[in-house]
């Protein structure tokens, strides 16, 4: 069985505060990395997909980098909105399978 | 543009019985995949299917079969129910087998077994 770990489990920030959270996963057999972002009684709606050692991936206030070598992701969101608020998502795709962390929670207080 | 759609939304079922989860994915995709999600977890990987046949399996039982048609839509069958497949299972379409295929999530199905 894979393992893709995130941290943290949960995070609560203030509006305008920037955060980061971490996606673990195995540096062997890599083939993709995606994110995605799940709102409450919503769809997960993906972020970014990303497959090159050093890749970096930008959307708004969002962003991502990827080091396969050492198998993690960092996720970015700069000036964090209560908009934000949602888990967070990483799953690590090869071989067709995808195996997802459990989500870390960002709630953005006003 | 329709996105991907699930049928049915809630379902509750008791133990034993056999359920049939329904997907329709995004227009242009051939490529369902079929997650489960239990409560404070990720999804996990059940299957996917791709020109109706299953290309790839996660470690679930044989008891959850699927199936995919002509048009790509696909149902989940799961036999012989329960109490921990009480989940929420989700479909996502995409577009080819490639990894680098993004992901389109439906709403998913809440599946209570009693």
């Amino acid at each position: 069985i894979l393992n893709v770990e995130q941290s943290p489990q949960s995070l609560h920030v203030q509006e305008g505060d920037s955060t980061n959270f971490t996606c673990s996963f195995p540096s062997s057999n890599f083939y993709a990395l995606h994110w995605y972002r799940w709102e409450t009684a919503k769809s997960p709606e993906a972020l970014f997909v990303m497959t090159l050692n050093g890749d970096e991936k930008k959307k708004g206030r969002i962003s991502a980098t990827l080091n396969t070598k050492e198998g993690y992701s960092y996720l970015y969101i700069k000036g964090s909105q209560p908009e934000d608020s949602a888990t967070y998502l990483c799953a690590f795709h090869n071989f067709n399978k995808f195996y997802f962390g459990s989500g870390t929670k960002l709630n953005v207080k006003p | 543009d329709a996105g991907v759609t699930q049928s049915p939304t809630h379902l509750i079922k008791t133990r034993g019985q056999q359920v049939t989860l329904r997907c329709s994915p995004k227009s242009g995709h051939d490529t369902v995949s079929w997650y489960q999600q239990a409560l404070g977890q990720g999804p996990q990987f059940i299957f996917q299917y791709y020109e109706e046949e299953e290309r790839q399996r996660g470690n679930f039982p044989d008891r959850f079969s699927g199936h995919q048609f002509p048009n790509y839509s696909s149902e989940l069958n799961v036999n012989a129910l329960l109490l921990g497949d009480s989940a929420l299972y989700l479909c996502a379409s995409s577009s080819g087998q490639g990894s680098t295929d993004t992901q389109y999530f439906g709403p998913g199905t809440r599946l209570t077994v009693l």
